[in-house]
């Protein structure tokens, strides 16, 4: 079955370690995202990236970092420079083109930093 | 920009009962909407989507949404509802930025919807 792959589940790291999170689908998406969720603020967008070796900041890029060398894979780094990097980060893809193309998403990775 | 708002971070209804999840949204353009629906500890799953087409969407789980312009509104509604219903709901419009076509979208709050027997 077709589907995105996020690891580890949980993450934990010292704080001003950076940790890099895993994203993979075989879905033959063309779009892929990343998302941070905290708790009663929804999903807020960190990068997002359209093609093989491009990418984008969303509206919370500050502290984090992408690659996009594959296109069923869109690795995040978060840095130590991200001031407050415990959430649950959500991966996601879909098509290009229709602007009603759902998004399908990982089950995510919950990163706790101590 | 677009933006989206769900009234009430929680919602708690009888199994059996009405639900109605709120959303508004604001947008410059005629807006694509989602509705999706979040356990706990996983991803999102879509429940429905707006795309013009019709103004009354039906999605999985007996979930339906209506939109209405002249409200600004997207509310999800199920006529009666299960234990298994109960999770976080989240109401998304589609980004409509430098005409690109996209999945990129602008997520509310989200709402978690509790089912007592």
């Amino acid at each position: 079955d077709g589907g995105i792959t996020q690891s580890p589940k949980y993450l934990f790291r010292k704080e001003g370690q950076n940790v890099t999170l895993s994203c993979e689908q075989n879905l033959n998406h063309d779009a892929m995202y990343w998302y941070r969720q905290d708790p009663g603020q929804g999903l807020r967008l960190i990068y997002y990236s359209q093609i093989v070796n491009d990418f984008q900041k969303g509206d919370i890029a500050e502290g984090y970092s992408v690659s996009r060398e594959k296109k069923e894979s869109f690795p995040l780094t978060v840095t130590s420079a991200q001031k407050n990097p415990t959430a649950f980060y959500l991966c996601a893809s879909s098509l290009v083109g229709p602007r009603s193309s759902p998004l399908h998403f990982g089950n995510g990775t919950r990163l706790t930093v101590t | 920009a677009q933006s989206v708002t769900q009234l009430g971070s929680h919602v708690s209804v009888s199994e059996g009962a009405l639900v109605l999840l709120r959303c508004n949204y604001s947008s410059s353009v005629p807006p694509y909407l989602f509705w999706y629906v979040q356990y706990p500890n996983q991803g999102l799953q879509l429940l429905l989507k707006y795309t013009s087409a019709a103004t009354l969407v039906k999605g999985i789980n007996g979930f339906e949404a209506e939109f209405k312009k002249s409200e600004t509104s997207f509310h999800l509604t199920k006529p009666s509802a299960h234990m298994s219903d109960a999770a976080e709901y989240f109401c998304a419009v589609s980004d409509t930025a430098g005409g690109t076509s996209y999945g990129k979208l602008t997520f509310g709050q989200g709402t978690i919807l509790t089912v007592h027997p």
